[in-house]
């Protein structure tokens, strides 16, 4: 079965850091790109992070720039998102997504919480 | 950044009916254009890629259309599991952006 399986989420302070983690299975990870696509509490969903089959490209949104780092490793069939200085606003559900045909998102996570608060 | 506006942000329509989603993009994005469904609590699910083509094991009541700035998402005949939030997706440019989402209810 093809499965996103993501960990690492919980409560921290604002200013701290935390490192998620999505583990793959079922699919040739190395071939794919993959995303980190994030969702406040009642609100939309928030592209916030790419990187390519290779590790070699990375992309990020505005707001996680110098803060959020995305990388994977493909011997372990993983991706990560090193957290750092983290903002209220950083409270979501963070989901990590497959990158297929057109750059739509076709497997996705169950998602993790983080929660930044004091 | 490319902003996309979808209409209605919601909207309620019985069992059988033809319900149409809007989403407008700030500027052309070919056919660049996602879309998908998302139920509380759970992640979301790839309905439609590129503007119109169906995602593997979708129902084929759902279709998508439109090209450059203007999309939308149909379902033919509205069916009970199909009360979700409902999102369009820019994949033209970085940052990729998503619609703020249209929810729909069953009456």
């Amino acid at each position: 079965e093809v499965q996103l399986v993501e960990s690492g989420g919980g409560l921290v302070e604002p200013g701290g850091s935390l490192r998620l983690s999505c583990a793959a299975s079922g699919f040739t990870f190395s071939t794919y790109s993959m995303n980190w696509v994030r969702q406040a509490p009642g609100k939309g969903l928030e592209w916030i992070s790419y990187i390519s089959s290779s590790g070699s490209t990375k992309q990020y949104a505005d707001s996680v720039k110098g803060r959020l780092t995305i990388s994977r490793d493909n011997a372990r069939n993983s991706l990560y998102l090193q957290m750092n200085s983290l903002r209220d606003e950083d409270t979501a559900v963070y989901y990590c997504a497959r990158d297929a045909t057109a750059e739509a998102f076709d497997i996705w996570g169950q998602g993790t919480m983080v929660t930044v608060s004091s | 950044d490319i902003q996309m506006t979808q209409s209605p942000s919601s909207l309620s329509a019985s069992v059988g009916d033809r319900v149409t989603i809007t989403c407008r993009a700030s500027q052309s994005i070919s056919t660049y254009l996602n879309w998908y469904q998302q139920k509380p609590g759970k992640a979301p699910k790839l309905l439609i890629y590129a503007a119109s083509s169906l995602q593997s094991g979708v129902p084929s009541r759902f279709s998508g259309s439109g090209s450059g700035t203007d999309f939308t998402l149909t379902i033919s005949s509205l069916q009970p599991e199909d009360s979700s939030t409902y999102y369009c997706q820019q994949t033209s440019s970085t940052p990729w952006t998503f619609g703020q989402g249209t929810k729909v209810e069953i009456k």
